[in-house]
């Protein structure tokens, strides 16, 4: 099992560019978040989504879109990327709830360290 | 108001020390807590969940006070290993599985 991975691991963008990263995971979870890490500021939840097809708003969605056509993957897509942006990305999957499993453990991926100029 | 406050640090301590972290969530209708750990430039990953009548595992002690909102780690015995930064985690009110993070308190263990 590779857990959750997660593509790129590194970008540099200059503003105004666009890029999508994907994260994937091999434990059929059926939930999966996207959150961004900034120094002093703890994870914060940018969308989340509880199923495949399905996606859902979290604390900071602006400026950000995502995608879950396969259940095995949740895409992150900025479209026209800002310097506030420079963050370092986690992605993490969980059971659902109500599954029979603990959702309590969210499971993440390396994270993608991006960088807008 | 952040819904979890922690203490950002850091603690440094040396080895064999004890210390204590405290954390305090603002929704009272949290229903599962957590400590999560990461390491300098890696992933969280899930240390322990925190339960009413408290648990243990190993130097590792969890307690939960629900009245005052409150959510305490106690490290035994501190390991250079142990340095990383420790999440307080809480659940959110909705059945999302959604989590909402503190951001972090520093530990440094020092020789």
């Amino acid at each position: 099992n590779a857990g959750v991975t997660q593509t790129p691991k590194f970008r540099v963008l200059k503003t105004g560019q666009s890029m999508t990263l994907l994260c994937a995971q091999d434990m059929n979870h059926e939930y999966m978040y996207w959150y961004r890490q900034d120094p002093g500021m703890g994870l914060r939840l940018i969308h989340y989504s509880v199923g495949e097809g399905t996606t859902a708003k979290g604390e900071v969605p602006d400026g950000y879109n995502v995608s879950r056509l396969k259940k095995q993957n949740f895409l992150l897509g900025l479209e026209s990327a800002a310097p506030s942006q420079t963050s370092v990305y986690f992605c993490a999957s969980s059971y659902r709830v109500g599954a029979g499993h603990s959702t309590d453990t969210q499971y993440f991926g390396p994270g993608t360290r991006l960088t807008v100029l | 108001r952040k819904e979890v406050e922690q203490d950002p640090g850091p603690f440094n301590v040396p080895e064999g020390a004890t210390v204590a972290f405290n954390c305090t969530y603002s929704n009272s209708a949290s229903q599962s807590f957590f400590w999560y750990r990461q390491d300098c430039r890696k992933e969280p990953k899930l240390l322990m969940s925190v339960y009413s009548s408290g648990n243990e595992d190993g130097r590792f002690t969890a307690q939960l006070n629900r009245a005052s909102q409150y959510i305490s780690l106690l490290i035994r015995d501190s390991k250079l290993s142990d340095s990383a930064t420790y999440l307080c985690v809480v659940t959110g009110s909705s059945n999302t599985g959604k989590l909402i993070f503190g951001q972090g308190t520093t530990l440094q263990v020092k020789p």
